[in-house]
């Protein structure tokens, strides 16, 4: 069974910076197109980014544009999500998620932007 | 940017009726992609469709999507007691990647 295991969420002050990972296992991490997607508290999903196959190719939503920066690690099979100039409407938890069409997803890891 | 709009807000059933969830895009989505997604409380979201009508491995056939275009639709022919969640449709198709609001099915 796939498995994608999100880590490095927490308590940041804002302006600050945090750098999530997710570790992929039980599939061919470097074939497959792969997405985060974040969750307000009490509200909808919304899409962050994706990246392609071979990091090459990479889109985000307009809110995180020239904040965020997602890339990978094939050879060790993770995802990242480097997050700067945070804001208290980045608070959520974060997902990652496999594929154009999201199969796969981890369980999450909470960011809180908070002073 | 395509907005997903869905309908109802709140959907409420008993086990065993037909739920009827709709989405429907501001533009046409390529290609029918079109995905719909279950997320219970406190868990990670679960494909259930995806290219607007095939369903996910493992899910029930009593979940089936239908649509093309604008007009997209979710149906569960018998409600059952596992069923009841949010569901959201989320188009693939053009950047940026959207979800609707969501749909709660909840118990009458």
């Amino acid at each position: 069974e796939v498995q994608l295991v999100e880590s490095g969420g927490g308590l940041v002050q804002p302006g600050g910076s945090l750098r999530l990972s997710c570790a992929a296992s039980r599939f061919t991490f470097s074939s497959y197109w792969m997405n985060w997607v974040r969750q307000g508290p009490g509200k909808g999903l919304v899409w962050v980014s994706r990246i392609n196959s071979d990091g090459s190719i990479t889109s985000y939503a307009d809110s995180v544009k020239g904040r965020f920066t997602i890339s990978r690690d094939n050879a060790k099979n993770t995802l990242f999500l480097q997050m700067n100039s945070l804001r208290a409407e980045d608070t959520a938890v974060y997902y990652c998620a496999r594929g154009h069409y999201h199969d796969s997803w981890g369980q999450g890891t909470l960011v809180t932007v908070s002073s | 940017e395509i907005v997903l709009t869905q309908s109802p807000g709140t959907l409420s059933l008993s086990p065993g009726e037909r739920a009827t969830l709709s989405c429907r895009a501001s533009q046409s989505v390529s290609s029918s992609y079109l995905a719909w997604y279950q997320q219970k409380p406190g868990q990670a979201p679960r494909l259930l469709i995806f290219g607007a009508s095939s369903r996910a491995t493992g899910i029930p056939d009593r979940f089936s999507g239908s649509g093309s275009g604008t007009d997209f639709t979710l149906t569960i022919s018998r409600v059952e007691p596992e069923d009841f969640a949010v569901y959201y449709c989320q188009q693939y198709g053009s950047l940026p990647v959207t979800f609707g609001q969501g749909t709660k099915l909840e118990i009458k």
